[in-house]
């Protein structure tokens, strides 16, 4: 069946780090790939979304490119800031599965000044 | 507002009791999607509406489980004889046509808890 592994956190980092946090699936079909966000006392919410291979989707200076060859759907940003603090989502839709979202186990980052 | 509203914001009540969930979702959105967020479990998809089609129920744990959609929008969970380990956050999310590509947007979620 369709899954997400996201590696584990917290991810505890200074303000203007570099963040990589590590996101793969398994899907049967052409799955369309999300990140989502969840900001203390929030709800979730979409920071961004790739729908086929090589696309790479933006949002708020994060990034991630759906790569095909490695099932991989990383977030990147190039220098966090201590309100990026929040836990994230890796999270697959696969149309055969009705379009419900299998998310991954989610990693807490912590931002420190 | 404009986005999906849930209600009661917190729930407590007692094992054994029913309880009823409720979301609103954004206007004009056609899907509607139940999740549950919990220690132990993660994320995990429960039921699934799209227009007039049948749901997708695949993801209730239990007969203890049931949702509706009224005239294709408003949506209630209900949980009969509440368990302890029904205790998580359920979250309603819409979207606004069917489809892998489409993002859901989420309500801040009911926290229930079961003494």
């Amino acid at each position: 069946g369709n899954s997400v592994t996201q590696m584990e956190g917290p991810v505890t980092l200074s303000e203007e780090a570099f963040l990589t946090i590590n996101c793969t699936y398994t899907a049967t079909g052409y799955p369309s790939l999300f990140w989502y966000v969840q900001y203390p006392g929030e709800g979730l919410q979409l920071l961004l979304k790739a729908t086929k291979a090589d696309d790479k989707g933006s949002n708020k200076g994060f990034e991630a490119t759906y790569r095909k060859e490695t099932t991989s759907f990383h977030l990147e940003k190039g220098s966090v800031q201590v309100s990026d603090s929040a836990v994230y989502f890796c999270a697959l839709s696969d149309s055969g599965g009705y379009n419900k979202l299998i998310f991954g186990a989610g990693t807490r980052l912590a931002v420190h000044p | 507002g404009a986005g999906v509203s849930q209600s009661p914001s917190n729930k407590v009540t007692e094992k054994g009791k029913d309880v009823e969930l409720r979301c609103d979702p954004i206007s004009g959105h056609t899907a509607l999607y139940w999740y549950r967020q919990s220690l132990g479990q993660g994320l995990e998809f429960l039921i699934y509406f799209q227009g007039n089609s049948a749901p997708d129920k695949s993801g209730l744990p239990s007969d203890r489980f049931s949702a509706e959609r009224t005239g294709g929008s408003v949506s209630t969970l209900t949980i009969q004889r509440t368990q302890q380990e029904d205790s998580a956050v359920y979250l309603c999310a819409s979207s606004l046509v069917r489809g892998a590509d489409q993002p859901q947007h989420f309500g801040d979620g009911t926290r229930l808890s079961i003494l």
